[in-house]
């Protein structure tokens, strides 16, 4: 059963047209990251939560928001998209601290953006 | 600012060969993680790395941490088709928080 839920799984914007991303977990961690990743290139963490706490990260440009209204959800809102944000967007979760040896990320499918 | 390295970006083999990934990063660390990513998919742990001489096996996959070297292995054993994949270190310097930096990931293919 998937434990790390994103929605939907192909996006497709116009330029400049808003954008909101899905991700849901069922695990009740209380981490939950979003990457960026382009073709060919690694995952780049945009932010993340731990908790209700916002960690941005220092280069992640202000066009990309995120929202977390409980442990389960959290949103990648795109403010004005350009081509250039074309990619797979990643969310994962974590539990901060766990035992070693349950200390992972748990990733979802990811959400594939196209702009137009 | 943390660097992962891997290399080779690119290996091309075939099935029954054996290879070695190196994962090279610049930062103490005590937690390495390798993925792997099929095309258009997400990413799947393969193996979590904790100490320095862990060694963690699954089937014909074996990756093992240096710490003093700062340098990580995945090890290829016998390769088979179903290996090809790319495959991502990611290192976490934060002490069990999991904000990790990935590596830029070695694309697999096995030839049959």
């Amino acid at each position: 059963d998937a434990m790390v839920i994103q929605n939907p799984r192909y996006q497709v914007t116009q330029f400049g047209k808003p954008v909101t991303l899905s991700c849901s977990q069922t695990l009740n961690h209380n981490v939950m990251y979003w990457y960026q990743q382009k073709s060919s290139q690694a995952p780049k963490l945009l932010f993340h939560y731990y908790d209700k706490d916002f960690n941005n990260e220092a280069d992640t440009p202000d066009n990309f928001q995120s929202r977390r209204p409980n442990t389960s959800f959290c949103f990648l809102d795109i403010r004005s998209p350009g081509l250039g944000d074309a990619a797979m967007y990643l969310c994962a979760t974590s539990r901060a601290f766990e035992t070693l040896a349950k200390n992972i990320q748990y990733f979802g499918a990811g959400t594939r953006l196209s702009v137009l | 600012e943390l660097k992962v390295e891997q290399n080779p970006l690119f290996l091309s083999m075939q099935e029954g060969k054996n290879y070695t990934i190196y994962c090279n990063y610049s930062t103490t660390s005590d937690r390495l993680y390798w993925y792997r990513q099929d095309p258009g998919k997400s990413l799947e742990s393969l193996f979590v790395l904790l100490s320095n001489g862990a060694v963690k096996q699954e089937g014909r996959l074996m990756a093992s941490l240096d710490t003093k070297a700062r340098l990580s292995t995945l090890h290829i054993t016998a390769a088979v088709h179903d290996l090809s994949a790319t495959y991502f270190c990611a290192v976490d310097p934060s002490g069990g928080y999991q904000k990790v930096t990935f590596g830029i990931g070695t694309k697999l293919q096995v030839i049959p």
